[in-house]
Parts: C-alpha cells; structure tokens; sequence
C-alpha cells in the first residue's frame, strides 16, 4: 500500500458544527502532516506529528485541533470555522530520518466548505 | 532561511514542444529540492527530487530537472508536451531538522497545453 487516503473528500458544515478529517496511511512512514491550500495558492504547513507526538505547530487557531491516535492515523477536529477556512485540506506522510530527506506522499485531500 | 522562487505564473506551450518550468532556490545549507504536480481537485504527486546524489535527476512522466548550484537553479524540463501535463506544478524545499521534513513550497507554475 503507497497510498494516503483522506476522507470525506468533500464537507459542508456550519460555523457552529463540529466536524473531523480523516487521514490514514499503511507504509509505515512514522511523520504525518496537514497542510492548507487556499484556492491558486500553494499548500501551507498546519501541523507536522512525529511518532505520534505534535512536533510542529505553525500557529493554527485553535479551532483545528489534530490528534494522532497511532502510527497509521492522523485526524484534524474542526469547531466554529469561519467562512475563510474553506480550502482544501491536505494530509501527508513521510519516512523519517536525521540524514536522509525522502519527500512526502500526499492524499488526495478533503475540500471543506464552511457556510 | 530555505525558500523557492517560481518564476511565471502561468506558462502555455504547444503540443510536442519544449516544457520548461523555472525555480530558483535560497538556501545556507546544501539544499533538498522537489517537483510536485497537481492535477484538478487532487493532491500533489511528486515528480522528481533532489538529495545530492546527481545534479541531473529524472522523474516521472518523462520530466527531469537539473540542479545548478551556480545559478542557485532547479529547473523543471519535458522534452515533448503532452495534453496530460497540464496542470499545476510546484518546486518545494525541504529542510530536515532533527528527522522532520519541513517541505516549503513555491508559488506553483500552472502549465497549459495548446493542441
């Protein structure tokens, strides 16, 4: 499996829903990350987990809060978004090494509306 | 800091023609460069990368890119367009601190194709 699979791939929720994002990968890749495209912009850096532990917070409002429950699963939990959170959100996985860079494999995102 | 540049927002060529996407780089340190693309509605796929092995790298789809450290360059080619290669193409850095890939990207180059 070289895949990383996103669900749901489409949401609509209110401002006072409260919604989660799924991502899962099987490659045994032990860095996960979320990231945030705004339309005709490239992907910003949310959140980085390293064996399951929040390494890398940049900033996110509290109204996204990841949670890494095992090395296969990353969720984002979303509550009282604003209209402006609309984006595509991308989750994506990395072996992890000090001295070797690998790249990242990316799913293929969940767009979210919020109305 | 590490960061890219894309330079051309837009690029267009014809069918059977020369692509050539350019990405300028900025780093203090030896650097690791990839080549993501993006199709419509998808996530990113990556092209092709750089991790000091050999400044020509090949990918896939029949692009490759050649790192100049001269002309601090990572320049995206295809010998021969096709309809398929359009979409959107991003140069990204990374930079590996203590085992995390923190990937950086440009601007992104969205690539159209005129039959």
């Amino acid at each position: 499996d070289t895949e990383v699979t996103q669900t749901p791939k489409h949401l609509v929720m209110g401002m006072t829903n409260k919604k989660s994002l799924k991502c899962e990968q099987h490659m045994g890749h032990r860095a996960m990350y979320w990231y945030k495209q705004k339309a005709k912009k490239p992907p910003e850096l949310m959140f980085v987990y390293s064996y399951e532990k929040l390494s890398i917070n940049e900033s996110v409002p509290s109204r996204f809060s990841p949670e890494c429950p095992n090395s296969s699963l990353l969720n984002l939990h979303l509550h009282a978004l604003q209209p402006e959170d609309s984006a595509l959100y991308l989750c994506a996985s990395s072996q992890e090494s000090a001295d070797r860079v690998y790249g990242y494999t990316f799913g293929s995102g969940t767009r979210l509306t919020v109305v | 800091a590490q960061s890219v540049t894309q330079l051309g927002s837009h690029v267009s060529v014809s069918e059977g023609a020369l692509v050539l996407l350019r990405c300028n780089y900025s780093s203090s340190v030896p650097p690791y460069l990839f080549w993501y693309v993006q199709y419509p509605n998808q996530g990113l796929q990556l092209l092709l990368k750089y991790t000091s092995a050999a400044t020509l790298v090949k990918g896939i789809n029949g692009f490759e890119a050649e790192f100049k450290k001269s002309e601090t360059s990572f320049h995206l080619t295809k010998p021969s367009a096709h309809m398929s290669d359009a979409a959107e193409y991003f140069c990204a850095v990374s930079l590996s601190n203590f085992g995390n890939e923190k990937l950086t990207f440009g601007t992104g180059t969205r690539l159209t194709i005129i039959p």
